[in-house]
């Protein structure tokens, strides 16, 4: 059971690049959500779906776009990265809207 | 609007002495709440919630968290703490009926730091 995988793990870009940063889970989880942590900043909400064909904006949404055609995948874009996107990305999944969520091990992204 | 607050950025324990680990919130209607931990280059790890009941809630670890309406706070708490405990840890809310589904608010974090 492999849980909530990213990929890449890390990543490079330059500004104004596009890329798509996985998410995959396999627990059949309906929610989903991808936060980005800065220091000191705690997680925030970007994105977050609550089943396949569902997905809705959280709290720092600009510059990122997301849509969930199956269960298991969740993927975040970056449509022109930007510096002020230099970030750590976590995906997450659970069961329920008060269930644990289940969190990858994220994805260390710098934007040059 | 829904917030929480760590109002410690570190806590240093010595090895087998009880640790505390603070968090308020702010919520219009009832809470849920949370504990996570993370450690170095990982995601976060579930440790415990809250969703109704009894105000003393047992997690993974060893940890406890003690939710207090009164005060807005639910502070978790370990009687002895390891070396191991050592980590980063979030207390988190959600509000019971919001509509905004999904949605977990966190606080900025707490580094714990249990020296032996």
């Amino acid at each position: 059971n492999a849980g909530v995988t990213q990929t890449p793990k890390f990543q490079v870009l330059k500004t104004g690049q596009s890329m798509t940063l996985q998410c995959a889970q396999d627990m059949n989880h309906e929610y989903m959500s991808w936060y980005r942590q800065d220091p000191g900043m705690g997680l925030r909400l970007i994105h977050y779906s609550v089943g396949a064909g569902i997905t809705d904006q959280g709290e720092v949404p600009n510059g990122y776009n997301v849509s969930r055609s199956t269960t298991e995948d969740f993927p975040l874009r970056l449509l022109s990265a930007a510096p002020s996107q230099t970030s750590v990305y976590f995906c997450a999944s659970s069961q329920g809207r008060n269930q644990p969520q289940h969190f990858g091990d994220g994805t260390r992204l710098s934007i040059l | 609007a829904q917030s929480v607050a760590q109002p410690e950025d570190q806590v240093n324990v010595a090895e087998g002495n009880p640790l505390t680990v603070k968090c308020t919130y702010s919520v219009s209607g009832n809470p849920y709440l949370f504990w996570y931990v993370q450690y170095p280059n990982r995601g976060l790890q579930f440790l415990l919630k809250y969703i109704t009941g009894d105000n003393l809630v047992k997690g993974s670890y060893g940890f406890e968290a003690e939710f207090n309406k009164s005060q807005t706070s639910f502070h978790l708490k370990k009687p002895s703490a390891l070396v191991s405990d050592s980590a980063l840890y979030f207390c988190a809310v959600r509000e019971e009926g919001r509509s905004t589904l999904g949605r977990l608010y966190f606080g900025r974090g707490t580094q714990l730091t249990v020296w032996p």
